[in-house]
């Protein structure tokens, strides 16, 4: 069984840095891509990044890029989403999935982390 | 690229419900379908305009052609109650899109 267990909920200040992760088990950890997908209060989903294990190539969506680093810890299937300096805007829900990645026609979030509650405020 | 959902869809129990999801041409592309009850993350209840993963009731189906694709609940429970997300990937760009969310509510 295909499990992604995020790690728990984080309050910071504007300024701090912050590295939250996702440990999965279940599968080939190296062979399927991860994605990490920020959910801000009642509104819709937005997708940050991906990254292959095998490799730990990494792809950012326009609007994320600079913001955030993923990376992945290979040894103990874990994947991570950090910031170097948080903005009260970056406080939401983070969700990490499993993709599934077929070629170049289909690629869709198959499994889901449970997610990661981030809070900025002074 | 703009997917378009309707806001919220409306049912009375054990009736079938429909949550559409626009764009151009999107019968050439593969929508793929989320369901994210209340406090809860999302779950993959269809992908590739039609499959169903393993444990999503048969009641949930999906169809795509033209400009619209489309997700039916038949036989409506109260636990189906949730927000419901189209997505597509677009090769261009390398782009994943997702529509704005349906909540479907059961009257």
């Amino acid at each position: 069984e295909v499990q992604v267990v995020q790690s728990g909920a984080e309050v910071r200040k504007p300024g701090e840095s912050l590295k939250i992760s996702c440990k999965t088990s279940g599968y080939d950890f190296t062979k399927s891509w991860i994605g990490w997908g920020r959910q801000m209060s009642g509104k819709g989903l937005e997708l940050m990044g991906i990254i292959y294990p095998g490799d730990s190539d990494t792809r950012y969506a326009p609007s994320f890029e600079g913001q955030v680093t993923i990376s992945v810890d290979r040894s103990i299937r874990t994947a991570y989403l950090n910031w170097n300096s948080l903005k009260a805007s970056d406080s939401g829900m983070y969700y990490c999935m499993k993709l599934v990645v077929r070629g170049g026609r289909t690629r869709y979030l198959e499994h889901w982390g449970q997610g990661t509650l981030v809070t900025v405020s002074s | 690229y703009v997917l378009t959902q309707p806001p919220s869809v409306s049912v009375a129990p054990g009736q079938t419900a429909t949550i559409t999801c626009a764009g151009d041409n999107i019968g050439s592309r593969s929508v793929h379908w989320y369901q994210q009850k209340p406090g809860q993350a999302p779950l993959l209840v269809i992908y590739d305009d039609s499959d169903r993963p393993s444990g999503v009731p048969e009641r949930f189906s999906g169809s795509n052609a033209w400009d619209t694709a489309t997700l039916t609940i038949t036989r409506v429970e109260a636990g189906d109650e949730a927000d419901f997300y189209c997505q597509i990937w677009e090769s261009a760009g390398d782009h994943w899109l997702f529509g704005a969310g349906t909540k479907l509510t059961v009257l």
